[in-house]
């Protein structure tokens, strides 16, 4: 199985702050990643699939990068919805794997 | 308005059995892949399962195989997993979720609000 490790675990930061998390996997993915968000006792919704392309009605604040193994999610001015835990998710191969998520806490 | 509602989540003892429903409405459910992933308490999101849109491919995390099955019924726009010889680390809420695809690349874009399992004597 590929191995999805996500840094931070968690992070502090404030309203308007730049916010970056990465996700790093096992073995090379291509651009196989997406990213989820969501908030206590909601489920996940998606932002970016395929690396670094916004799922529709997401704000343009969120963006994906990377490729191969090492992937980047920025929040360019941190709102406060934006709070929240942040997973990735490979869908290269089967079984899809998640990161173990970062947790985006208000500081 | 694109909805999945999950059914079916209760308390069950050990070894026992649940089945799981989520129904689809607002797309064509027969064009969709659909996955269930589930989230034990206080944990982070574990994939279970996936089946295609006529429901003749299936995959399984090898957590849950030979033990889980996916299922789904197009004609009634419902997805299910039958959950058999259940386990304490089973307990979790399960997600069903939408499969969608632009080009080669798959993702999970709608999602349910999750039905909660709990398997405990």
């Amino acid at each position: 199985d590929i191995q999805m490790t996500q840094s931070p675990s968690s992070l502090s930061a404030s309203v308007g702050d730049r916010v970056t998390i990465t996700c790093r996997a096992s073995q090379s993915i291509s651009n196989y990643l997406n990213w989820y968000h969501q908030k206590p006792g909601k489920a996940p919704k998606l932002l970016i699939y395929a690396a670094s392309s916004l799922q529709s009605g997401v704000p343009s604040r969120f963006s994906g990068s990377g490729s191969g193994t090492d992937f980047t999610l920025s929040i360019s001015s941190l709102q406060p919805e934006d709070f929240a835990t942040y997973y990735c998710q490979q869908s290269y191969s089967v079984p899809w794997t998640f990161g173990q998520g970062t947790k985006v806490e208000i500081k | 308005e694109v909805q999945l509602v999950e059914s079916g989540g209760g308390l069950v003892q050990p070894g026992g059995s649940l089945r799981l429903s989520c129904a689809a409405s607002g797309f064509t459910f027969s064009s969709y892949w659909m996955h269930w992933v589930r989230q034990a308490p206080g944990k982070g999101l574990v994939w279970v399962s996936r089946i295609n849109s006529d429901g003749s491919t299936t995959s399984y995390a090898d957590s849950v195989k030979g033990r889980f099955s996916i299922s789904r019924d197009n004609a009634k726009n419902t997805l299910y997993l039958q959950m058999n010889s259940l386990r304490a680390e089973d307990t979790a809420v399960y997600y069903c979720a939408r499969g969608s695809s632009w080009g080669s690349y798959y993702y999970m874009d709608v999602w349910g609000k999750g039905t909660t399992v709990t398997v405990s004597s």
